[in-house]
């Protein structure tokens, strides 16, 4: 119950495209649900999060979706560049768990 | 503002030693966790520490423990090494709590256990 589960485990995209990545959690005790890049050699940094009290939030090229019913949320990454080349973690946490649960990660590539 | 920073980036190990890794967080954050990272089981939780209390532990053996000091700096430790133990090990630092907001992580300390 507490797995996020995590895919694609790779996605390529074109320079200019939208990169898609989906995760869907089981535990309705969660209330965080942050979204990480990591780039070759260093740690994971902050992206975008979003709570359920709403179901989309953006941050420049970046955008949550968030479907509370569903259990799932995204990141979509409108016009894609090279440079976010990265791998990609979704989490998920509850406050009273103090600590987050990670998905598997998605290694996305953005062709030039 | 200095990030997180751990030491040492990088180390070699054999079976059956131990080690101790350091992570001096954020000027201010009072949280710190510690997060392994291996290809096969991704990021995984190992414990928080909070005004030098352990408040949370994940699923790993009583051979992974840790501390912190009253300046938030924390340690953590992994007796009689295995080959399994080698990977890159996170350390996170929060104002708050660990799971009620934004971790900011190192660039951890990559262990290689031979």
């Amino acid at each position: 119950q507490q797995q996020v589960k995590q895919s694609p485990q790779s996605l390529i995209v074109q320079k200019g495209g939208i990169s898609i990545i989906n995760c869907a959690y089981e535990n309705t005790a969660f209330d965080y649900f942050p979204w990480y890049q990591q780039f070759p050699g260093k740690g994971p940094a902050l992206l975008i999060a979003i709570r359920p009290d709403v179901s989309e939030k953006k941050e420049g090229r970046f955008t949550i979706s968030f479907n509370k019913s569903a259990k799932q949320f995204s990141l979509h990454i409108m016009d894609s560049q090279p440079g976010d080349s990265a791998t990609y973690f979704c989490a998920a946490s509850a406050r009273s768990a103090r600590q987050l649960t990670f998905g598997s990660g998605t290694q996305l590539t953005v062709l030039p | 503002k200095a990030g997180v920073t751990q030491t040492p980036r990088y180390l070699i190990k054999t079976r059956g030693q131990q080690v101790t890794l350091s992570c001096s967080p954020i000027s201010g954050h009072r949280s710190v966790s510690w997060y392994q990272q291996t290809p096969g089981q991704g990021l995984q939780f190992l414990f928080e520490y909070f005004s030098e209390t352990q408040r949370n532990k994940g699923n790993f053996p009583g051979r992974f423990s840790g501390r912190q000091f009253s300046n938030s700096r924390s340690e953590m430790n992994v007796s009689t090494l295995e080959l399994g133990d080698s990977a890159l090990y996170l350390c996170a630092s929060s104002l708050n709590p660990s799971g009620a907001g934004e971790l900011f992580f190192g660039e951890g300390s990559r262990l290689t256990v031979l």
